[in-house]
C-alpha cells in the first residue's frame, strides 16, 4: 500500500519554506526520501530511521514520527534547484514503495 | 565509476510485441527493483530480487516478467499482455535491506528507459 503524500503540488517563491508530509497505514521502521528532476532519475535525499534523529541536507531537512507513522520533509528558504518531484519510500515485506510524489515549482 | 545503467533511453515498439528493457549495475547490489512512473501516479513497483535466480512480484507484475542469471542484470521483458505498456521506467538497486521492513539502504536509480508503443 502506497504511503500518502501531501500536499500533491506547491508552488514557491524563492526564499520561502515549503513541508511536505508522508503517511502510511503500516508501521514505519524507515522513510526515504528521493528528488526527481522531469525526464531524469531519482536522487537519493535521506533516509530516516526508526529511533534515529532528524536528518538534515544543506537547507533540507526531515523528521519521522514512528508513532504516528509520518514523516515530513522541510525545505528551508528554497532554491530555484529545489523545483522538482518530491517522494518518500518506505520498506513493506522486502519492497521499497514509494508515494504518488509531490510536485515542487520555486518561481524567480 | 560504478552505477546503473539502463538501455536504451527511449524504445518504441509496435503494439503486440514483446520487448526487453536493459538494466546493469556495477555496484555490487544484492538488490534490483524495477518501477514504473505514469504522470501523477508516483512510482509504482513492477518486481524485485534480492538475490541471483531468485525475484518477486510487486504491485503491478501482470503483463511484465523479469530475470536475474547475474547479480549484476535485471533486464525487464514488456509482453503483450500488458494492455497499458507506454509508460518511463527506471531500474534501481541497493545493498540488502537490513530486514523485510526496514528499508535502511539507499536506492540507486538508472536514467531510465522511456517505452512507447504505437
Amino acid at each position: 500500500q502506497q504511503p500518502v503524500q501531501s500536499p500533491q503540488a506547491v508552488i514557491l517563491r524563492e526564499g520561502e519554506d515549503a513541508v511536505i508530509n508522508c503517511s502510511s497505514s503500516k508501521a514505519l521502521y524507515s522513510v526515504h526520501w528521493y528528488r526527481q528532476k522531469h525526464g531524469e532519475a531519482p536522487v537519493f535525499l535521506m533516509i530516516l530511521l526508526k529511533g534515529g534523529e532528524q536528518k538534515g541536507h544543506d537547507k533540507i531537512s526531515a523528521s519521522f514520527n514512528e508513532k504516528k507513522q509520518q514523516s515530513s520533509l522541510y525545505l528551508t528558504a528554497s532554491q530555484l534547484s529545489y523545483s522538482g518531484t518530491y517522494f518518500c519510500g518506505t520498506g513493506q515485506g522486502g519492497k521499497l514503495i514509494f508515494g504518488q510524489g509531490t510536485e515542487l515549482s520555486v518561481k524567480p | 565509476d560504478g552505477g546503473i545503467t539502463q538501455s536504451p533511453k527511449y524504445l518504441f515498439r509496435k503494439e503486440g510485441q514483446n520487448v526487453t528493457l536493459s538494466c546493469e549495475q556495477n555496484l555490487n547490489h544484492d538488490a534490483m527493483y524495477w518501477y514504473r512512473q505514469d504522470p501523477g501516479q508516483g512510482l509504482r513497483l513492477i518486481y524485485y530480487s534480492q538475490i541471483v535466480n531468485d525475484f518477486q512480484k510487486g504491485d503491478i507484475a501482470e503483463g511484465y516478467s523479469v530475470s536475474r542469471e547475474k547479480k549484476e542484470s535485471f533486464p525487464l521483458t514488456v509482453t503483450s499482455a500488458q494492455k497499458n505498456p507506454t509508460a518511463f521506467y527506471l531500474c534501481a538497486s541497493s545493498i540488502l535491506p537490513g530486514g523485510p521492513n526496514n528499508m535502511n539502504t539507499e536506492a540507486f536509480f538508472g536514467q531510465g528507459t522511456r517505452l512507447t508503443v504505437v
